[in-house]
């Protein structure tokens, strides 16, 4: 089946402008997930969706940051007046949840972000 | 300090030797431990995990952790060119929050014909 898609593949902007980036997860997976890397940086966990569940947004670095998702499907990433230091590659996974040891995350290919 | 060290290489072996990738990490709440391995533009995908310490071989793959030196290895025997990628090492909590992973760095490993 399909993996994770993630669009657009690239995005450049100009700082100060909003942009909006949407992650298709695995059909069937009810838990998703936002990740930040940034150039020689491991992933930063942003955000967590479960079910109905209300999302675990303690990653999130500011409040120009937001995320929704539309019951078990599509989510999408909000960064308002972009900035320089958004700059990276946002990273969407999704997983099974629920009594597993481990819930196996299986990641999109990500949105390479470009604030000018 | 961060949570999770890991040395960015770059790494570059010939094909067939037996190549060495480490994390170290300071909370020792952590009892998942995994190694994604990232092709360059995709996305990471699971190679291995392990829980608490002790071995665990795949294939060429064989991941250990120690948890009293906070300390996790993944070993490559035999390594291949197609094995040439970045490797993230990440950890987790167990419990109900076992779902925020924190990554290392990530190795960039090459493996030469």
């Amino acid at each position: 089946g399909a993996g994770v898609s993630q669009s657009p593949s690239n995005k450049v902007t100009e700082k100060g402008k909003d942009v909006e980036l949407r992650c298709d997860p695995i059909s069937g997976h009810t838990a998703l997930y936002w990740y930040r890397q940034r150039l020689g940086q491991g992933l930063e966990f942003l955000i967590y969706f479960q079910g109905n569940s209300a999302p675990d947004k303690s990653g999130l670095p500011s409040d120009r940051f937001s995320a929704e998702r539309t019951g078990e499907s599509v989510s999408t990433l909000t960064i308002q007046r972009t900035q320089q230091e958004d700059s990276a590659v946002y990273l969407c996974a999704s997983s099974f949840a629920g009594t597993r040891n481990i819930n196996e995350q299986f990641f999109g290919p990500g949105t390479r972000l470009t604030v000018l | 300090q961060k949570e999770v060290e890991q040395d960015p290489g770059p790494l570059s072996v010939p094909e067939g030797a037996i190549v060495s990738l480490n994390c170290t990490y300071s909370n020792s709440a952590f009892q998942y431990f995994m190694w994604y391995r990232q092709y360059s533009r995709k996305g990471p995908e699971l190679l291995m995990y392990t829980y608490s310490s002790g071995n665990k071989e795949d294939g060429r793959f064989t991941a250990q952790v120690d948890k009293s030196s906070k300390y996790i290895s993944l070993f490559i025997r035999d390594s291949q060119p197609s094995d040439s990628a970045t490797y993230l090492c990440a950890m987790s909590r167990s419990g109900g929050s076992n779902y925020k992973l924190t990554f290392g760095k990530g190795t960039l490993l090459t493996v030469n014909p």
